[in-house]
């Protein structure tokens, strides 16, 4: 079945730093989702991305879809302790989805 | 508005013990779903519903089954629970029908189950 790879599993950042994290898959997506779980919580919807090539921004959180539709990337500017979190990339398209494992972003302040 | 609401939120069992996870949703969705997390593995699709009068089974559906009781209300059991089985589940929700928010996940607060 598809499945996509995210990496890194873990990343701990100094406050004022900028993140990335990456989601890879070996097929071609119809579109992309990222979610963000706070610890303790539970996920929420962040951004779909549809178009290959695709950039979104969200304040300091910038999102891309790659030309091949094959691979995203989350990155965020100048972390802050509210950025604290996991968060997750998730194939859509189809029903169900497909969620990354996540990326587990630690910052210190 | 609720959005998609999980009673328990915690719960502890004994191994061999049974129980049923609730999940309603108030957004008219057709979708709905039950995952589970546990540290490291993201979140795994246990059964889900694509719409009323339908499930089907997920990653790891082994020692669970669910209802779809009707469009609002989607129940999962453990009818002899297991260490294993400990873990935190979330219910979720999506519109399911087609155009772009087809696929967009709601959800719930989660239950947190201890299995001792």
């Amino acid at each position: 079945g598809q499945q996509v790879m995210q990496i890194p599993q873990y990343q701990h950042v100094q406050e004022g730093e900028d993140f990335t994290t990456y989601c890879n898959s070996s097929t071609t997506l119809s579109n992309i989702q990222w979610y963000k779980q706070r610890p303790g919580g539970h996920p929420v919807f962040l951004i779909q991305l549809v178009k290959s090539g695709e950039v979104k921004k969200q304040k300091r959180l910038t999102f891309q879809f790659g030309e091949a539709k094959k691979n995203s990337s989350l990155h965020i500017t100048a972390t802050q302790t509210t950025d604290v979190g996991t968060y997750f990339c998730a194939a859509s398209g189809n029903t169900p989805l497909v969620f990354g494992k996540g990326t587990r972003l630690s910052v210190i302040a | 508005n609720a959005g998609v609401t999980q009673t328990p939120k915690f719960q502890v069992l004994k191994t061999g013990q049974s129980m049923t996870l609730q999940c309603a949703q108030d957004m008219n969705h057709n979708s709905m779903y039950w995952y589970r997390q546990d540290p490291g593995m993201g979140l795994r699709l246990i059964y889900y519903s694509a719409s009323e009068g339908t499930t089907d089974k997920g990653e790891v559906p082994n020692g669970y089954n669910v209802s779809r009781l009707n469009k609002r209300e989607f129940s999962l059991r453990l009818e002899s629970a297991a260490p294993s089985q400990t873990s935190v589940y979330f219910c979720a929700s999506t519109l399911g029908v087609a155009g772009l928010a087809k696929n967009i996940q709601y959800f719930g607060a989660g239950t947190r189950l201890s299995v001792l």
